[in-house]
């Protein structure tokens, strides 16, 4: 089974803050996705990277940035954390062969306040 | 902007029964189309994916595909009420990420 792990599940933070949110996957998958989704809004894409060192901006990757030095881990971060980055974030891989399945993490639930 | 529709309901469907779940996409250059259910609080789990035009069957699941009208379906026979979940259409993007729609959500009554 694919095993997509986000260590940090439910996390309060306060405005301007920097905040962290890893991403470590054991398949050896190429991609690797952070999306958010709020409600009414669905899910969207911040960045994704396809290797590592590489990184690709999603749909709103404003006050965003992300990390990938290894090919196993993706971080999210929030260069100084806003009340309307509250939000789950969900990462995701995918093998990048074609039909591309993605598989999410189970989430980060991150409270600005 | 790439767009997937999906009718935000809630489906209402009583037990035992057929649920239509319906979404519409607007790149007609797109390949590869999945379902994915998500319960509330956890994050999606994929369903099923379909390529072909044509149906695809996995179990109570059955994806309906026509590109040339640009929509994918889902249905689920014999509903039960642990299929109430919100069902979530994606579309391959560009060959990496997924676009999503907003999702359906699917409520079945006992």
């Amino acid at each position: 089974d694919v095993k997509v792990t986000q260590s940090s599940r439910y996390l309060v933070k306060r405005t301007g803050e920097k905040v962290f949110l890893e991403c470590v996957q054991d398949m050896d998958h190429e991609n690797m996705f952070w999306y958010r989704q709020d409600p009414g809004l669905g899910l969207r894409l911040i960045y994704f990277s396809y290797d590592v060192k590489m990184k690709e901006k999603g749909d709103i990757p404003e006050g965003y940035s992300v990390s990938r030095e290894k090919k196993e881990r993706f971080s999210l971060i929030l260069e100084s954390a806003s009340t309307n980055q509250t939000s789950m974030y969900l990462c995701a891989t995918s093998t990048g062969l074609p039909g591309n399945t993605i598989y999410f993490g189970e989430g980060s639930w991150l409270t600005v306040v | 902007q790439k767009e997937v529709e999906q009718n935000s309901g809630p489906l209402s469907v009583p037990e035992g029964a057929i649920a239509s779940l319906n979404c519409t996409y607007s790149d007609r250059g797109s390949q590869s189309f999945f379902w994915y259910r998500q319960y509330s609080g956890k994050s999606p789990e994929l369903i099923m994916f379909i390529y072909s035009n044509g149906d695809k069957e996995d179990g109570r699941f059955t994806a309906q595909l026509n590109k040339a009208s640009q929509y994918v379906s889902l249905l689920i026979r014999d509903s039960q009420p642990s299929d109430s979940a919100t069902y979530l259409c994606a579309v391959e993007n560009s060959g990496y990420a997924l676009n999503f729609g907003k999702g359906t959500s699917l409520l079945v009554t006992p």
